[in-house]
């Protein structure tokens, strides 16, 4: 099964600022999926990416398959951004017929 | 809008009561997952189903069950309700081919008195 970590779990920062979250797995994987929560509890799906980068907006995802590692990036971030980052990969090796295993997720807070 | 959705936002129920959680996706979805969510624990696999009248245990699979009978519609049952059921549960559903599409309901909370 796979292990996933993510850091930090909490972060503050001001609005403005550059913003990364880390997430690390532990067996190989075909892709990787950032989700992000809202207060009340509906999640979307940000990203699901297998290799390289991907950007949408101010937030940008990048993943090193080899080093089994993957960032969240937020450029001039907003209090909108203010949320919970999941990272989440298949909850075993290969197949998307999978569910997922989730890191804790990051509980960030921007200020204005 | 493609949607998954669940049938009760609130649910409130007796300890020892048969409950029924109810997820439909309109997206043909092969896969479809119920997931718990608990502060601190974050968020747990319980079942996932990958075709009609096919399941899979997750981590979590104790004092739930599961059905699948149509491509659209997958139960969460616990058979005899307990307060450490007591939680937020997610359904969520995507196609088979590396888990593309992945989409979540919003969520039923469960309060098990």
């Amino acid at each position: 099964k796979n292990e996933v970590e993510q850091s930090p779990q909490n972060l503050t920062a001001q609005e403005g600022e550059f913003i990364t979250i880390n997430c690390s797995y532990s067996v190989g994987i075909s892709a990787l999926h950032w989700l992000q929560q809202h207060p009340g509890g509906g999640i979307v799906s940000l990203f699901m990416l297998s290799s390289g980068k991907k950007k949408h907006g101010r937030l940008i995802a990048t993943i090193n398959i080899q080093e089994k590692h993957s960032s969240l990036h937020i450029t001039a971030s907003h209090p909108r951004d203010s949320a919970v980052y999941i990272c989440a990969v298949p909850y075993r090796s290969g197949g998307g017929a999978d569910g997922l295993t989730f890191g804790k997720g990051t509980h960030l807070i921007i200020q204005p | 809008d493609v949607k998954v959705t669940q049938s009760s936002r609130y649910l409130v129920k007796r300890t020892g009561e048969k409950v029924f959680l109810e997820c439909v996706q309109d997206m043909d979805h092969e896969n479809m997952f119920w997931y718990r969510q608990d502060p601190g624990l974050g968020l747990r696999l319980i079942y996932f189903s990958y075709d009609v009248k096919m399941k899979e245990k997750g981590d979590i699979p104790e004092g739930y069950s599961v059905s699948r009978e149509k491509k659209e519609r997958f139960s969460l049952i616990l058979e005899s309700a307990s307060t450490n059921q007591t939680s937020m549960y997610l359904c969520a559903s995507s196609f088979r081919r590396q888990g593309l599409g992945y989409t979540f309901g919003s969520g039923t909370r469960l309060t098990v008195v």
